[in-house]
C-alpha cells in the first residue's frame, strides 16, 4: 500500500537543531522529497534525495535517508522563526505518475 | 511566486451552488494536479493530467469534475457538495507526470474552499 507517515507537531527551541522524521511503506519509492507550506500559501519544494543515496545535505537542510527501515528524516541547523511552517514527507514511485504525501509536521519556534 | 496562480482564494458555496476553482500555470509544463488539504490529514492527490489527458483519478467523487482545456489551464467544476467537502484545494504543476524522472511539483497557494 502507499502510506506516507509523520508526527503532527514539533516544538523547537531557536537556534536549536529541529528533526522531522517520516515514515513511508512502498520500497520502490525513486525519490523522497521535503516542502514546506508557510501560512496562506501552497507548498514549495524544500530539498529531495534519490532512494540510492543515504544522506543529502544542503546548507542548513540534512536529509538522511534509511532505505531498509523506510525513514526519512530533516535536518534543520540552527533553527530560526523564519522556518516555521509545516513540513510535508512525500514519496514518488517509479512507475507512478503521482506523489503521496504524508500529512505534514506543524513547526513551531520558541524563543 | 512559484508560477502557478489559483483563483479565487477563498470560495463559501451552499450544498446546492454551483461554482469553479481556476488553475494557471506559466511554467511550460505538461502535467497539472489538483490535491485536496484537509486539516491532520495527507495531501489528497485527485485528479492528474499530463498534456491535457487524465491519467489519473483517484477515487473522487463525482461532484467533482475537472477539467483542463490546454497544458497551461486546469479546472475543478463543483456541484452539489457536502461540508466535509470544506479543504484547501490545491494545484500543482511540474515538467512532465511520468516515469523515473525527478518531477517536482511547483503548487499554487490554494483555494479554501467552505461548503454550509
Amino acid at each position: 500500500g502507499e502510506d506516507v507517515e509523520q508526527s503532527l507537531f514539533l516544538s523547537v527551541r531557536e537556534g536549536d537543531s529541529s528533526v522531522i522524521n517520516c515514515t513511508y511503506t512502498d520500497s520502490s519509492s525513486t525519490y523522497l522529497y521535503w516542502y514546506k507550506q508557510e501560512p496562506g500559501a501552497g507548498l514549495q519544494l524544500l530539498t529531495y534525495i534519490f532512494s540510492n543515496m543515504d544522506m543529502k545535505q544542503d546548507q542548513r537542510l540534512t536529509v538522511l535517508l534509511n532505505k531498509k527501515d523506510k525513514h526519512l528524516s530533516l535536518r534543520i541547523a540552527d533553527t530560526q522563526t523564519g522556518d516555521s511552517a509545516i513540513y510535508f514527507c512525500a514519496e514518488r514511485h517509479s512507475s507512478a505518475s503521482k506523489i503521496i504525501f504524508g500529512s505534514g509536521t506543524r513547526l513551531s519556534i520558541r524563543p | 511566486e512559484t508560477g502557478v496562480t489559483q483563483t479565487p482564494r477563498h470560495l463559501v458555496m451552499g450544498m446546492t451552488n454551483k461554482k469553479s476553482l481556476k488553475c494557471e500555470q506559466h511554467l511550460g509544463h505538461n502535467a497539472m494536479y489538483w490535491y485536496k488539504q484537509s486539516a491532520k490529514k495527507p495531501l489528497e492527490l485527485m485528479f492528474v493530467y499530463s498534456l491535457e489527458e487524465r491519467v489519473e483519478n483517484n477515487s473522487v467523487p463525482s461532484r467533482f469534475s475537472p477539467e483542463c482545456p490546454n497544458s497551461s489551464h486546469l479546472f475543478l467544476h463543483l456541484h452539489t457538495l457536502q461540508p466535509e467537502d470544506s479543504a484547501l484545494y490545491l494545484c500543482a504543476s511540474s515538467q512532465d507526470a511520468g516515469g523515473t524522472t525527478n518531477e517536482k511539483l511547483f503548487f499554487g497557494s490554494g483555494t479554501q474552499l467552505s461548503v454550509l
